[in-house]
């Protein structure tokens, strides 16, 4: 099974709401990583929250991490058309290094 | 800087040949790793290679396999195709653990 698992599996708002995707996990991580993937493009690298760090910004977007409960969230604000596309997670294992991927959140944002 | 570059982009074979993908990865990064992904189906990992070195393995048949040169560059092959292997293979580098991880913009596999 997957080590991230994002929720909801699909969310659908409306342009210049929030959106808010959550991630979790099984075991210790170094690190969390979010992506965008639009539709049969690579995966877009968004933000990057290390085990130690509870909070990080980039623009419109907000990445909190909260190890406790093991778990993430990517927040959105004030969205656009042209968020609509999938978002994941992967959470780098601390024993062996690997990263692993959820099986995403697809968000459409309508204009 | 150039980002991680992947060939060939489309391809279609058939049930039972086999086919070799290729990647580059960002200059300086000697992680390569390589994902499936299918419809619904999420990112599935295939494998990790650090300086020539398979690190680690996603739970795939043998018939995944893949390599690293000198340079980084990677190769991955899927001998005897089956339907099911039809997917987005998508190639990513990183300079090493702990750091962001790149992906190119995938092979599409299609098996007829």
């Amino acid at each position: 099974s997957q080590q991230g698992e994002e929720d909801p599996q699909a969310l659908s708002i409306q342009e210049g709401e929030n959106a808010t995707m959550n991630c979790s996990y099984k075991t210790s991580i170094n690190n969390l990583q979010w992506y965008r993937q639009n539709s049969g493009r690579g995966l877009v690298h968004l933000i990057l929250i290390r085990s130690n760090e509870r909070e990080k910004h980039s623009g419109r977007l907000r990445v909190t991490l909260d190890t406790s409960k093991k778990s993430s969230s990517l927040l959105i604000t004030a969205s656009r058309a042209a968020d609509t596309a999938s978002y994941f997670c992967a959470t780098e294992n601390t024993n062996a290094g690997k990263s692993t991927f959820g099986d995403g959140t697809t968000l459409t944002v309508k204009p | 800087k150039a980002g991680v570059t992947q060939t060939p982009r489309y391809l279609i074979k058939t049930r039972g040949q086999q086919v070799t993908l290729s990647c580059s990865p960002i200059s300086g990064h000697r992680s390569v790793s390589w994902y499936q992904q299918t419809p619904g189906q999420g990112l599935q990992f295939l494998f990790e290679y650090f300086s020539e070195t398979q690190r680690n393995k996603g739970n795939f048949p043998g018939r995944f396999s893949g390599r690293q040169f000198s340079n980084s560059r990677s190769e991955m092959n899927v001998s005897t195709l089956e339907l099911g292997d039809s997917a987005l293979y998508l190639c990513a580098s990183r300079a090493g653990t702990g750091n962001t991880i790149y992906f190119g913009e995938g092979s599409w596999l299609t098996v007829v």
